[in-house]
């Protein structure tokens, strides 16, 4: 069958610190794969997205890992703060039709970020 | 607008009664997808728009649902015969082919 998984635990870090989130999926061959953050109450945000092609991105603090082969991708906040805490998704992409994309997302994993 | 807009921001129903959903994306995206998201769980996919026509509906869970698209704009996502189980966040996102998919702040559903 078809999953995404991430780390099911919610992650406590101190502030300052690498907070580094897991996205492991079965079953899936996606051509893109985004990171996705959500606030409660609110809609999810797009972070960062990689493509199939690509091991690393980066963008500011965040950093995504993607490897096919074991199909997990990585996300990594380094110096971490409060403001951080909220839940991350991952979702995987394809293309659909000539102008759209289907994602399939993650149950998401809370990220609480201490001072 | 400036972003995607979804009303009403809480819906409170019956057992039994039809909801009625909108979503406004944004002005220009030619993509509109529909999800749901149940409490602790991910998004899960419903619907999909591209223009008025839906290519993709396979995340439909039962007749009770439906959705439409006018003027390539404005989505409705209508749920006849409310159930309990059907109590989630209704999440609305557009894109357009250079795009990710923008997500509007969501509707919560109670049925009672």
């Amino acid at each position: 069958s078809q999953k995404i998984e991430q780390n099911s635990e919610a992650l406590n870090i101190q502030e300052g610190k690498t907070a580094t989130l897991t996205c492991n999926y079965t079953n899936y061959s996606p051509a893109y794969l985004q990171w996705y953050r959500q606030d409660p109450g609110r809609g999810p945000v797009f972070l960062l997205l990689i493509r199939e092609n690509e091991k690393e991105k980066r963008k500011e603090r965040l950093k995504v890992t993607f490897d096919t082969t074991l199909k997990q991708s990585l996300f990594h906040i380094t110096a971490s703060q409060p403001a951080d805490s909220a839940t991350y998704l991952c979702a995987l992409e394809w293309r659909v039709g000539e102008y759209g994309n289907k994602l399939v997302f993650g149950a998401g994993t809370i990220l609480r970020v201490k001072s | 607008g400036a972003g995607v807009s979804q009303s009403p921001s809480n819906k409170v129903t019956e057992k039994g009664k039809d909801v009625e959903l909108r979503c406004d994306p944004i002005s220009g995206h030619t993509a509109l997808y529909w999800y749901r998201q149940s409490l602790g769980q991910g998004l899960e996919f419903l619907i999909y728009f591209q223009g008025n026509s839906a290519p993709d509906k396979s995340g439909l869970p039962s007749d009770r649902f439906s959705a439409e698209r006018t003027g390539g704009s404005v989505s409705t996502l209508t749920i006849q015969r409310t159930q309990q189980e059907d109590s989630a966040v209704y999440l609305c996102a557009s894109s357009s082919p250079s795009t990710t998919q923008y997500f509007g702040p969501g509707t919560r559903l109670t049925v009672l």
